[in-house]
């Protein structure tokens, strides 16, 4: 089984300063994570994702996540925050297994940026 | 490229009462997921399909309930609401099964149990 913690439920931060959401996972065999955004009313845009190779990963919108598999982490981080980025994120995790396509998500953090 | 697209967009229903929400997948696209979205619980899995098969089931009663057309659309049905059942519920749909690929969601359904 798997399961993915969002430390933070809602992130605060003023424009153009650093945006840092964090998200831990467990998994028993080698996951597959994503970062998805949802604007309000609206249903959930992937960010970015890692499933093999780099680990440093790049997404739309100037974010980017690291997969530290030692710390069992997939942060999302980006340089400077922008108004459009206030949002909810969620980290979700799929297993590498064939499986399917069931993701299990995180409880969400919502990120409201200051002007 | 047309989107995942869901309808209705909102619902109200009463308790007791049974609903269907339906999804148009992407073009080409074979798998379908429904989530269940809510403030307490979060985002859930309900089920997937692919192919017509239901081939990942999430923790939920038996009153939720899923299939999925030869033209890949799929509906999800919810018998004998309950409150609890208020939700947003999204689909998302995968271009095709075996190992994960990447997921696109729609707006979603809201649906209001009075």
């Amino acid at each position: 089984a798997q399961s993915v913690t969002q430390l933070g439920s809602h992130v605060s931060v003023s424009e153009g300063a650093l945006v840092l959401l964090r998200c831990n996972y467990s998994s028993s065999v080698p996951p597959y994570l994503f970062w998805y955004v949802q604007y309000p009313n609206q249903g959930l845009q992937l960010l970015l994702k890692y499933t093999t190779g780099a680990t440093l990963v790049k997404g739309i919108n100037g974010f980017e996540a690291e997969f530290k598999k030692s710390e069992t982490s997939f942060h999302l981080t980006k340089p400077s925050a922008h108004m459009s980025d206030a949002a909810e994120y969620f980290c979700a995790v799929t297993l590498n297994n064939n499986a399917g396509n069931m993701l299990t998500f995180g409880g969400g953090t919502r990120l409201m940026v200051k002007p | 490229k047309a989107g995942v697209t869901q309808t209705p967009r909102y619902l109200i229903k009463t308790r007791g009462q049974q609903v269907t929400l339906s999804c148009s997948p992407i073009s080409g696209h074979r798998s379908v997921s429904w989530y269940q979205q809510t403030p307490g619980q979060g985002l859930q899995f309900l089920f997937e399909y692919f192919s017509e098969t239901q081939r990942n089931k999430g923790n939920f009663p038996g009153r939720f309930s899923g299939r999925q057309f030869s033209n890949s659309r799929s509906e999800m049905n919810v018998s004998t609401l309950e409150l609890g059942d208020s939700a947003l519920y999204l689909c998302a749909s995968g271009f095709t099964g075996g190992s994960y690929n990447e997921q696109f969601f729609g707006p979603g359904t809201r649906l209001t149990v009075l």
